[in-house]
């Protein structure tokens, strides 16, 4: 079974350009979270989908993170502009329904921001 | 708010020893708890889970406790062995969202041959 793909898996940009990220979760996973996971500190939830619709979005900064999950399978964060603060690693994670505890993560995209 | 803590950053242990990574908790309503192992490069994998209505839970090597009076879980790795060698984070959840996950900072966990 395959795991949790996501590209690029490293990224630089500078600062107040836009940057987006992808995620492919495990095939048949309904549920799909996106993470931002600054250096020393654990993952953050950002956003939080069941198929193509937002569970929980609390913690994402919406004046300029972005994410869709249009036909419930893959999805895709934006950030733009993007700030120095903003430097982190963005994991995705599915797991198979809203209820399921374990959570299945991919290797992260680590973005520098200059 | 920090509400899932993890005090240690680092430890480091002997192999063939006993290696306990602590978690401290804060908000009441969690009530399920996840150990995940994090490899360099990788993202986290789980590594094993304990409810709310048990104190024990074991796999093999690991076993995580669960004392809800002092809101405190840790894992224990008997033995350890330096493959072990990886960010611990604890995890929890509440019932009313079970995807929801809040993470502690994680503790480095080196395992010396």
């Amino acid at each position: 079974e395959a795991g949790v793909a996501q590209s690029p898996r490293y990224k630089i940009i500078e600062k107040r350009q836009s940057v987006a990220f992808w995620c492919n979760p495990i095939s048949g996973h309904a549920t799909l979270y996106w993470y931002q996971q600054i250096l020393g500190q654990g993952p953050k939830l950002l956003i939080q989908f069941q198929n193509n619709g937002v569970v929980d979005d609390s913690q994402l900064p919406k004046d300029r993170f972005s994410a869709e999950r249009l036909k419930g399978v893959d999805s895709t964060l934006k950030i733009q502009p993007a700030k120095l603060e903003d430097s982190a690693v963005y994991l995705c994670a599915s797991s198979l329904r809203l209820t399921s505890y374990e959570q299945y993560f991919g290797p992260g995209t680590r973005l520098t921001v200059t | 708010d920090q509400q899932v803590k993890q005090n240690s950053p680092s430890l480091s242990v002997q192999e063939g020893r006993i290696s306990i990574l602590n978690c401290d908790y804060t908000n009441s309503m969690f009530d399920y708890f996840l150990w995940y192992k994090k490899y360099p490069a990788e993202g986290p994998t789980f590594l094993i889970s304990i409810s709310s209505i048990k104190d024990k839970n074991e796999d093999g090597r690991f076993t995580v406790f669960l004392n809800k009076s002092a809101k405190h879980l840790s894992l224990h790795i008997v033995p350890s062995q330096p493959g072990d060698s990886a960010v611990y984070f604890c995890a929890a959840r509440e019932g009313t969202n079970a995807g929801k996950s809040t993470f502690g900072d994680g503790t480095t966990l080196t395992v010396k041959p």
